[in-house]
């Protein structure tokens, strides 16, 4: 069974600062999907960025990167120049090829402070 | 652009009680899934549909049903609630015809509360 970690409860940064959140995950299959997921206050879950197993550059959109390496299945998402909209719960995400659900790990709640 | 349309949005019942909540695709997706998120927890999937078939189960209690009709809607049907089903259910969909087919695209969910 694929099961995803996320180490860090809670983390702050300064408004404009780089911050990291980390993902693990432990899973046997070769081809998968990795995501993160961001949920606001009002609770609306919103896709930041997703990640091919089978590609090794690393996914990027806009302020937000991540750093993927399969061999230590580790998938953490940096966030650079923070805005005060970034503050959120943010949840990674695992699926493996050719099944449907998403295995999500327990979020990280993300500050970002003025 | 469209999103994932759930209703209601909030749903007060008894215990005993049944509720059935309403989800939309984004048009032309094929697959929806249902996933209930505790109070501080992550979200957990309870089932999945593709093309009007059910396609994955999660840890959706037997008192619970869904299914996804020809326009592709899908109801998710509670029965004999419970306490413990106070939840946020969140509906998600996908199109398995074009890539990325593995991104799900969650709605805004339904607010349950059980009393």
């Amino acid at each position: 069974a694929q099961t995803v970690t996320q180490s860090q409860p809670e983390m702050s940064v300064q408004e404009a600062e780089t911050v990291t959140l980390s993902c693990t995950y432990d899973t046997s299959e070769s081809n998968y999907y990795l995501f993160w997921y961001k949920q606001p206050p009002s609770r609306q879950m919103i896709l930041v960025i997703r990640q091919e197993a089978y590609k090794q550059q690393n996914a990027t959109e806009n302020r937000f990167s991540v750093n993927f390496q399969k061999a230590a299945k580790s998938f953490s998402l940096k966030i650079s120049d923070s805005q005060l909209g970034d503050t959120a719960m943010y949840f990674c995400a695992f699926q493996a090829s050719g099944t449907y659900k998403y295995i999500f790990g327990t979020g990280t709640r993300l500050k970002v402070l003025a | 652009a469209a999103g994932v349309i759930q209703s209601p949005r909030h749903l007060i019942k008894e215990k005993r009680e049944t509720a059935t909540l309403k989800c939309y695709p984004i048009p032309r997706h094929d697959t929806v899934y249902w996933y209930q998120q505790g109070p501080g927890q992550d979200p957990q999937f309870l089932i999945s549909f593709y093309e009007k078939m059910q396609s994955d189960k999660g840890s959706i209690p037997d008192r619970f049903s869904a299914q996804q009709f020809s326009d592709y809607h899908s109801e998710l049907n509670m029965s004999s609630l419970e306490l413990g089903d106070s939840a946020l259910y969140f509906c998600a969909s996908s199109s398995r015809d074009r890539r990325p087919e593995e991104t799900q695209y969650f709605g805004p969910g339904t607010r349950l509360l059980v009393l």
